[in-house]
């Protein structure tokens, strides 16, 4: 299955400023999902990201807050802007691993918003 | 959207004893999914199963497809230290090309 990079793995962020998540898949995909998990919880999906056009957003999540770019077939960024404390989680992209077999995970960026 | 409910929450079990955990749906998956979570990690997948009916096993790992594919469950036998995590449930429909999460079962094992 695809091998994903994802980084920073941790940051530590003033409240009012953003930042960038990359994610590196060492193979072409179709789609790129990425997903939210707070402290002790689940992962919710934030949204999905195909190549050449816009992100599909969930239910509680807007582009402005998490604007979603996806320039090419390996690569996405997602980026958490205007932080507050409530935004301190765990960001997770991934991708298929084939039609209906699951994800693969990259290892996560765990942001804390001070 | 689809709930996905998993039990139990917390799991403490002393090491040699076999562990069950479940995930039940309010609607029909066509892909049933665990996956087990260590600290700074994202998500490892254990097992996918495709079927209604279908039993898998990976190791002293054994999961099952729920025959009216709404649920699932997930064995381990004989846990070890290793298997200290958090175990996910997860479900994909033809319908919806995401995943759905549960809330996660969170095992310790004492040597």
């Amino acid at each position: 299955s695809a091998v994903i990079s994802q980084k920073p793995s941790r940051d530590i962020c003033q409240r009012g400023t953003s930042l960038t998540i990359q994610c590196q898949v060492d193979s072409q995909v179709t789609m790129m999902f990425w997903y939210r998990q707070q402290p002790g919880q689940s992962l919710t999906l934030i949204a999905t990201a195909n190549q050449g056009s816009e992100a599909t957003y969930e239910s509680g999540f807007v582009i402005d807050k998490f604007p979603i770019s996806r320039p090419n077939l390996t690569f996405s960024t997602l980026t958490v802007s205007n932080m507050s404390p409530e935004d301190s989680s765990i960001y997770l992209c991934s991708v298929e691993r084939g039609r209906s077999n699951g994800y693969t995970f990259g290892s996560g960026t765990r942001l804390t918003v001070v | 959207g689809q709930q996905l409910n998993q039990s139990p929450q917390s799991m403490f079990i002393q090491e040699g004893e076999d562990v069950s955990m479940n995930c039940t749906s309010s609607s029909i998956f066509n892909t049933w999914l665990w996956y087990k979570q260590e600290p700074g990690e994202g998500p490892v997948l254990l097992i996918a199963l495709y079927k209604a009916g279908e039993l898998t096993s990976n190791g002293r790992l054994t999961a099952q497809f729920g025959i009216t594919r709404k649920d699932s469950f997930l064995n381990i036998s004989a846990s070890i230290p290793s298997d200290v995590g958090i175990y996910f449930c997860a479900g994909l429909s033809y319908n919806n090309n995401d995943m759905r999460f549960g809330a996660g079962t969170r095992l310790t094992v004492k040597p």
